[in-house]
């Protein structure tokens, strides 16, 4: 089963404006990673933050992460149509030896022109 | 810096046949994992390999296997072919223990069985 469900499924913007998505997950965390994936492509890292950190900015990034609610959120700020995308986040699992990720079901995000 | 590299980013097999992909880390990453991703089942683990030896696996048939070499790069097996094999196959390498640095994904294979 999936560690982490993601909200919406799908979004629909205008360029400029904000997108938010968000990411719910069941047991405790070592970290919070988001990534980015274009059509079908490799995924691209775009932040991660620490059980222990609450927010983290990258550029037009910023990410918030609430332990207590076993949630956390992406916000881009003034989208552009590059920034379409599907976004997904992933966890890495306290209880969990190595690197295993588990990864929610994703955002699609359509930024229109 | 060099990225991930898999090979080839795109096969196309016949059911009952047999797979080999191949994944080149980042060097100096020493943990490799892979992932299937579906549009029905999303991305799923498959299994990890640190310093040649298999540290995680998923819920995945014995068909599935893989293999990690002493210079890091790992190849993963698929025998006997199903039509639901069909999928993105993407490979990540990480430098750290336990999840605690990112992981970098690969472009992946897109593997198609007909």
């Amino acid at each position: 089963s999936q560690q982490g469900e993601e909200d919406p499924q799908a979004l629909s913007i205008q360029e400029g404006e904000n997108a938010t998505m968000n990411c719910s997950y069941k047991t405790s965390i070592n970290n919070l990673q988001w990534y980015r994936q274009n059509s079908g492509r490799g995924l691209v890292h775009l932040i991660l933050i620490r059980s222990n950190e609450r927010e983290k900015h990258s550029g037009r990034l910023r990410v918030t992460l609430d332990t207590s609610k076993k949630s956390s959120s992406l916000l881009i700020t003034a989208s552009r149509a590059a920034d379409t995308a599907s976004y997904f986040c992933a966890t890495g699992l306290i209880k969990a030896a190595g690197n295993k990720l588990t990864f929610g079901g994703g955002t699609r995000v359509l930024v229109k022109p | 810096k060099a990225g991930v590299t898999q090979t080839p980013r795109y096969l196309i097999k016949t059911r009952g046949q047999q797979v080999t992909l191949s994944c080149s880390p980042i060097s100096g990453h020493r943990s490799v994992s892979w992932y299937q991703q579906t549009p029905g089942q999303g991305l799923q683990f498959l299994f990890e390999y640190f310093s040649e030896t298999q540290r995680n696996k998923g819920n995945f048939p014995g068909r599935f296997s893989g293999r990690q070499f002493s210079n890091s790069r790992s190849e993963m097996n698929v025998s006997t072919l199903e039509l639901g094999d069909s999928a993105l196959y993407l490979c990540a390498s990480s430098l750290g223990d336990r999840a605690t640095t990112e992981a970098f994904f690969g472009q992946g294979t897109r593997l198609t069985v007909v």
